[in-house]
């Protein structure tokens, strides 16, 4: 399947801090989405984005749909203690109907 | 959003016996719903799309006389876990995919189910 490496893999940061985090492929990609995992549960679908280029809010969360087709980034203002968890980017091939996941960037943010 | 749900939330059973976990649609039709499943601090990992009214298309090294998949309806797919073994004890999510006319796919999870085999 394809491969989707996310970075950093894991991050420590202070309460109030930005954060960002990026998700890149070898191949190219019609859909990106970008999803919020709590401990026990599913995804949370954060983003949405379907044009290369586009930039899409969310509250505190922006991310974007990289030119190239091949990478996205996610982007959290002012971090708060319930941002924490592990946030996976996904990408859909122009061809078939299946979303590949990345590896996950697990966030901690320190009161 | 699309709300997806998942039962049971969480299952034990003993080796041998077989485990169905149901995920619904709540207020959409899917015609696609995907099964993965995840080990601890892992990404997610797709077992098998299942497309209803049709067979599943299971993922490479996925065994499906094992994970038996049903997809009877718009808005429920099942996932049977047969003849279950320890090794089998994971986190199983479905999702459903919603797409409309225009480039807007996109997918919605179910909440999983954890499954532990004694």
């Amino acid at each position: 399947g394809q491969q989707l490496n996310q970075s950093p893999q894991s991050m420590f940061i202070q309460e109030g801090e930005d954060v960002s985090m990026n998700c890149t492929s070898s191949s190219i990609f019609n859909t990106w989405l970008w999803y919020k995992q709590d401990p026990g549960e599913g995804p949370v679908l954060l983003i949405a984005l379907y044009k290369a280029g586009e930039l899409t809010s969310n509250g505190r969360l922006t991310a974007q749909f990289g030119i190239t087709r091949k990478d996205s980034f996610l982007n959290i203002s002012a971090s708060i203690p319930s941002d924490v968890g592990i946030y996976f980017c996904a990408g859909q091939l122009f061809t078939g109907n299946q979303f590949y996941f990345g590896t996950g960037t697990s966030l901690t943010v320190i009161p | 959003g699309a709300v997806v749900s998942q039962h049971p939330s969480w299952v034990i059973c003993k080796s041998g016996t077989s485990v169905k976990i149901e995920c619904r649609s709540l207020d959409f039709q899917a015609t696609t719903m995907f099964w993965y499943r995840q080990f601890p601090k892992q990404s997610l990992m797709l077992m098998a799309t299942s497309n209803e009214g049709s067979k599943a298309t299971y993922e490479q090294g996925v065994e499906k006389d094992k994970f038996l998949i049903n997809h009877a309806s718009l808005t429920l797919s099942t996932l049977t876990v047969t003849s279950a073994h320890p090794e089998d004890s994971s986190f199983y999510i479905c999702s459903a995919r919603v797409a409309t006319s225009g480039p807007t796919d996109t997918q919605y999870f179910g909440p999983g189910t954890r499954l532990t085999v004694l």
